[in-house]
């Protein structure tokens, strides 16, 4: 299995610029997840969806933020217009469904950086 | 979410037993007790788990306290693989992991 796919890896901006983000969940795993990590805030959740639907987005910053997932393979986060304190990770993550724990599979991070 | 409380950094020999520490007084009955560890320049990956009882895997043990409100991670030959940050998450199964500051673990040789 290849694991979680992000892409970009890297991204580099400049302020008010649109950047999409763009995750593919381990195939059959049925929860989504996105997290934004800085050395201020630490790894912070964003927002997370259940069979595409997204359940919290309690944690998306402002509405400058958008994330979708218009089916079970493939997830994007917007941030438009972007902002140089929106430099950070972005993590995605995918969790199977059912198990009594929360065993979540992370990728590798789209590092993003706004000018 | 039950509030965590972890050193924040620990130091260990290469070949060395680690017990990294967690407290989580306000952990409810129901929450599982999970630890994930942070390699540099990677995303989170996942150690073990427990509920009550106490745990082995192939990478770690963890030791949960009678009345739960904390637990230990072992780590039983520290490798300088091992040196990451280490979160304890107490949550409920079916809900997002909420991560705290952790503990970085640093391994020398």
């Amino acid at each position: 299995d290849a694991g979680v796919i992000q892409s970009p890896r890297h991204e580099v901006t400049e302020m008010g610029q649109e950047v999409t983000l763009r995750c593919k969940p381990i195939s059959g795993h049925n929860s989504l997840f996105w997290y934004r990590q800085t050395m201020m805030r630490g790894l912070e959740l964003l927002i997370y969806f259940n069979n595409n639907v997204p359940i919290d987005d309690s944690g998306m910053p402002e509405d400058r933020f958008s994330a979708k997932m218009p089916n079970a393979s493939f997830s994007t986060l917007k941030i438009q217009p972007s902002e140089p304190r929106d430099s950070a990770v972005y993590f995605c993550a995918s969790r199977p469904s059912g198990g009594s724990y929360n065993e979540q599979f992370f990728g590798p991070g789209t590092r993003l950086t706004v000018l | 979410d039950a509030k965590t409380t972890q050193p924040n950094s620990m130091e260990s020999n290469e070949e060395e037993p680690v017990h990294l520490p967690c407290n989580h007084s306000t952990i409810s009955g129901t929450d599982y007790i999970h630890w994930y560890r942070q390699l540099p320049s990677q995303g989170p990956e996942y150690v073990i788990h427990g509920l009550t009882s106490n745990v082995n895997n192939r990478m770690a043990s963890l030791a949960i306290a009678e009345d739960r409100k904390s637990s230990t991670l072992i780590l039983h030959r520290a490798t300088l693989r091992d040196a990451a940050v280490y979160y304890c998450i107490p949550n409920q199964a079916g809900t997002a992991l909420i991560f705290g500051k952790g503990t970085t673990l640093s391994v020398s040789s």
